[in-house]
């Protein structure tokens, strides 16, 4: 019954370096999305799975972002070379299913800071 | 870029008064949500409204959808100090996925 959670909570990194954000969606959740929220801003939506596929992509800024579900359970996202720009907080969200209409879980974040 | 922009940016109100918040946005939808956000917390979800369904209701809170005028409304009702958070819409299409406006801070002060 545990909700989304994601780790680790907190990541500082030295620019240049590469980094691993992991989501633990609800058990059984079909959809999970990443979001990248900057400070005094709403959320963006990055990608979206639906189980191990990769179905959107379109919000990630560039090639240096990366994630996978393998499994279609945990998620990771991967940020290669961190630039101080990436500094924000990441999201994870889980829906049951694909339809809108279901309500979207989100975990409590990784919040990024690069040097 | 932003589908749904919050108005106003920022409220501040006394204890026992009603907030309210108004969001905007651009393109046809299949809903919307409105999420809280305690500071350096995750989002919660506090309701969603379908583009067929014009207001819905539950406890203190009351959300409007005008599909016409493409906006949307956010009651509280006599807030309270522990309502303090931003609060945001998103915006729903077929894909699923949910586009964000910039929230709305409130304070609710003792």
């Amino acid at each position: 019954g545990a909700g989304v959670s994601q780790s680790p909570r907190y990541k500082v990194a030295k620019r240049g370096q590469d980094v691993a954000l992991r989501c633990d969606p609800i058990s059984g959740h079909v959809s999970l999305f990443w979001y990248q929220q900057a400070l005094g801003q709403g959320p963006e939506f990055l990608t979206y799975f639906q189980n191990e596929a990769q179905l959107d992509k379109s919000g990630l800024p560039s090639d240096r972002f990366f994630a996978e579900r393998p499994e279609g359970s945990v998620s990771t996202l991967k940020i290669q070379r961190t630039q101080q720009e990436d500094s924000a907080v990441y999201l994870c969200a889980s829906r049951y299913r694909r339809v809108s209409t279901d309500t979207q879980y989100f975990g409590p974040g990784t919040r990024l800071t690069v040097l | 870029s932003q589908q749904g922009e919050e108005d106003p940016q920022a409220l501040s109100i006394q204890e026992g008064e009603n907030a309210t918040m108004n969001c905007s946005y651009k393109t046809s939808i299949n809903n919307l949500q409105w999420y809280r956000q305690n500071s350096g917390r995750g989002l919660v979800h506090l309701i969603l409204i379908r583009s067929n369904e014009r207001e819905k209701h539950s406890g203190r809170l009351r959300v409007t959808l005008d599909t016409s005028k493409k906006s949307s409304s956010l009651l509280i009702t006599a807030s309270r100090a522990a309502d303090t958070a931003s609060y945001f819409c998103a915006t729903d299409t077929n894909a699923g996925k949910s586009t964000f406006g910039d929230g709305t801070t409130l304070t609710v002060k003792p």
